[in-house]
């Protein structure tokens, strides 16, 4: 079974403060894909960026940068001088490596980041 | 402009009425979703199409029905047998071969 988690509900920054969200999931497959999606207050989800398992190389576009750790099944996303606009609900979504049912995202519960002026 | 259109943005029905939830898009994606979403909780998948006449029911269907008569139209149909309805629905498309599903802007549903 595959397991996400979340376990930040909240998190409340000052506005050019840098923030990290986390995202747990434990899995036995080896191939999947993890992805990272916004939800601002109007309610439509945003695509972010997405990784695959076998790729453990970080990644930095912009003010968003991603850490990937295959053996801690972490992939943990961080804001850089956080900015009022960011503030929205960030949910991880992975998904399993093959066809079939496997096209299914599992989201976690999502932690809503608060960015205060 | 292309992009995933869901109308309308709130909904109000009353309990034992069936409902339809519009979902359009003219990406030319293959594949369609609904999700469900409830207050402070992640999105779950009800139903999913890869290709036209062909759907699939994904973790919450029982209560829903869905079509997937033209590629480009996804519709929901909320059943008066659905037990707790009132909630944000979400539709998604994905190009074929693509992983990245991309999300219309919700209907929020409620039924009283």
């Amino acid at each position: 079974a595959q397991k996400v988690t979340q376990a930040q509900t909240e998190i409340s920054v000052v506005e050019k403060e840098d923030v990290t969200l986390d995202c747990v999931y434990e899995t036995r497959d080896t191939t999947y894909y993890l992805f990272w999606y916004k939800q601002p207050p109007s309610g439509e989800l945003v695509f972010l960026i997405r990784r695959n398992s076998f790729d453990e190389q970080n990644e930095i576009s912009g003010r968003y940068s991603w850490n990937f750790q295959k053996s801690t099944s972490s992939f943990n996303f961080t804001i850089t001088a956080s900015q009022v606009v960011d503030s929205a609900v960030y949910f991880c979504a992975p998904r399993r490596g093959s066809g079939g049912s496997n096209y299914k995202l599992t989201f976690g519960k999502g932690t809503l980041l608060t960015v205060n002026p | 402009d292309g992009g995933i259109t869901q109308s309308p943005k709130y909904l109000f029905r009353k309990e034992g009425q069936n409902v339809t939830l519009s979902c359009e898009q003219n990406l030319n994606h293959d594949a369609m979703y609904w999700y469900r979403q409830d207050p402070g909780q992640g999105l779950r998948l009800i139903y999913y199409s890869q290709i036209v006449n062909d759907f699939q029911k994904g973790d919450i269907a029982e209560g829903y029905s869905v079509s997937r008569e033209k590629k480009e139209s996804f519709p929901l149909t909320v059943t008066s047998a659905q037990k707790n309805p009132t909630a944000f629905y979400l539709c998604a498309s994905s190009p074929w071969g693509s992983y990245e599903q991309y999300f219309g802007p919700g209907t929020r549903l409620t039924v009283t």
